[in-house]
């Protein structure tokens, strides 16, 4: 059974830094992209950033892009997302999903990150 | 940036009517437009993939239809457990992609 976890989230002050994981399990982890998608309080889904499992990665939207890094460990089968400089329209579930050719197939339940003083 | 408009925001039915749910993309969009769902404080569920193309485990009663900028998701006859809201999401541009505002679709 495809799973992921995500982890990591939780209430950090305007400017700070948050690592965000997501522990796969269930599939051969190094054969398949991840992607990150965020959802703000009420809104909509918005992607944040893609890790493949080839050469030309990853890519970032412009909303994280210079402050954000994905990376992963198929070691631990699991994908990280720093953010750097937070700020509050960067509240919202993050949410870590399978990616087959640009189609998100399995996600985990989220984690929220909360950005407030 | 792909714009993708989800119409209409809510769509009030009773179960066993039939529902269709449209999303119109800003610019041709190809074949590559699917469809999720989502339940209050669960992810996001594939349902539809490539317009039409039903995910894994998804009932017969869930359709999608269209090309290039307008597309339409159909269930034919609404089962108590498809009150939820809805999203359509483009990848033409992958890894770049978007997604649509939401159909919140409830119980009449």
């Amino acid at each position: 059974e495809v799973q992921l976890l995500e982890s990591g989230g939780g209430l950090v002050q305007p400017g700070g830094s948050l690592r965000l994981s997501c522990a796969a399990s269930g599939f051969t982890f190094s054969d398949y992209a991840i992607n990150w998608v965020r959802q703000s309080p009420g809104k909509g889904l918005e992607w944040v950033a893609t890790i493949g499992s080839g050469p030309g990665y990853p890519y970032y939207a412009d909303s994280v892009k210079g402050r954000s890094t994905i990376s992963r460990d198929n070691s631990r089968n699991t994908l990280y997302l720093q953010i750097d400089g937070l700020r509050a329209d960067d509240t919202a579930v993050y949410y870590c999903s399978r990616d087959i050719g640009g189609r998100p197939d399995y996600w985990g339940q989220g984690t929220l990150v909360t950005v407030s003083s | 940036e792909i714009v993708l408009t989800q119409s209409p925001a809510t769509l009030s039915l009773s179960p066993g009517e039939r529902a269709t749910l449209s999303c119109r993309a800003s610019q041709s969009v190809d074949r590559y437009l699917a469809w999720f769902q989502q339940k209050p404080g669960q992810a996001p569920r594939l349902l539809m993939y490539d317009i039409s193309t039903r995910a894994t485990g998804i009932p017969a009663r869930f359709s999608g239809s269209g090309s290039g900028t307008d597309f339409t998701l159909t269930i034919s006859s609404l089962e108590p457990e498809d009150f939820a809201l809805y999203y359509c999401q483009q990848r033409t541009n992958w890894p770049r992609t978007s997604f649509g505002q939401g159909t919140k679709l409830e119980i009449k």
